[in-house]
């Protein structure tokens, strides 16, 4: 079945740029999403790509997308404290029969003052 | 355009009662999702819902757990004989196409 991969956890300092790496195995895949969750919250949608693009850019975030190698990531530039977070990858595949939203384990960033 | 809402916010049950966990989606979107994240667990799917019916019920235990969307009303999630291992944050979320899901903010379920 589909599957979805992030790393668990990672650390920067303020300032410097974010780099949030996921895998998925989903062929059919349509979209691939990012999402955010803070402490106590609910998840919140950051960006999303649809899978005929390389590449989608929205202010501090870079998404990039490898279609051959299933490889999406997030990158945020002048990463703040406010982004410390866990981000989750997502792909919306074909599966039973619809269209199916499968999510990572989620990726803990901790920016570091 | 309120977002979606969840509640309640945190439910405490002791072990053999029932949990009922509503979910209200945004207006318009016809398509209900439950999740359930543990401690330091990723998102797992339970189900996926339209109007009146249940699409996929693939994550959910078949045995305890059952979910509705009724055509007036929130989607329910229920727990029947809740043990200790169903303590965990329930989130739902809604879309109009499935396209992009929108999430409320979750109930935390604490059996004790």
């Amino acid at each position: 079945g589909e599957d979805v991969e992030q790393s668990l956890f990672l650390s920067v300092r303020e300032g410097d740029s974010s780099v949030i790496n996921c895998t998925y195995t989903d062929s059919s895949s349509t979209y691939l999403y990012w999402y955010k969750q803070e402490p106590g919250a609910g998840l919140q949608l950051l960006t999303y790509i649809f899978s005929n693009m390389d590449m989608k850019q929205d202010q501090r975030l870079t998404v990039l997308l490898n279609k051959k190698d299933k490889h999406l990531s997030l990158r945020i530039a002048d990463t703040q404290t406010g982004d410390s977070a866990i981000y989750f990858c997502a792909e919306r595949g074909s599966s039973g029969g619809y269209q199916k939203v499968t999510f990572g384990i989620g990726t803990k960033l901790q920016v570091i003052p | 355009n309120a977002g979606v809402m969840q509640n309640p916010r945190h439910l405490v049950r002791r072990r053999g009662q029932e949990a009922r966990l509503r979910c209200s989606p945004m207006k318009g979107h016809s398509h209900v999702y439950w999740y359930r994240q543990l401690p330091e667990e990723g998102l797992k799917f339970m189900v996926y819902l339209q109007k009146e019916n249940i699409i996929d019920e693939s994550g959910m235990p078949k045995e305890r757990f059952s979910a509705e969307f009724p055509k007036e009303g929130p989607s329910i999630l229920r727990i029947q004989q809740v043990v200790r291992g169903d303590s965990a944050a329930y989130f739902c979320a809604s879309s109009t196409d499935n396209e992009k899901l929108f999430f409320g903010s979750g109930t935390q379920l604490s059996v004790l």
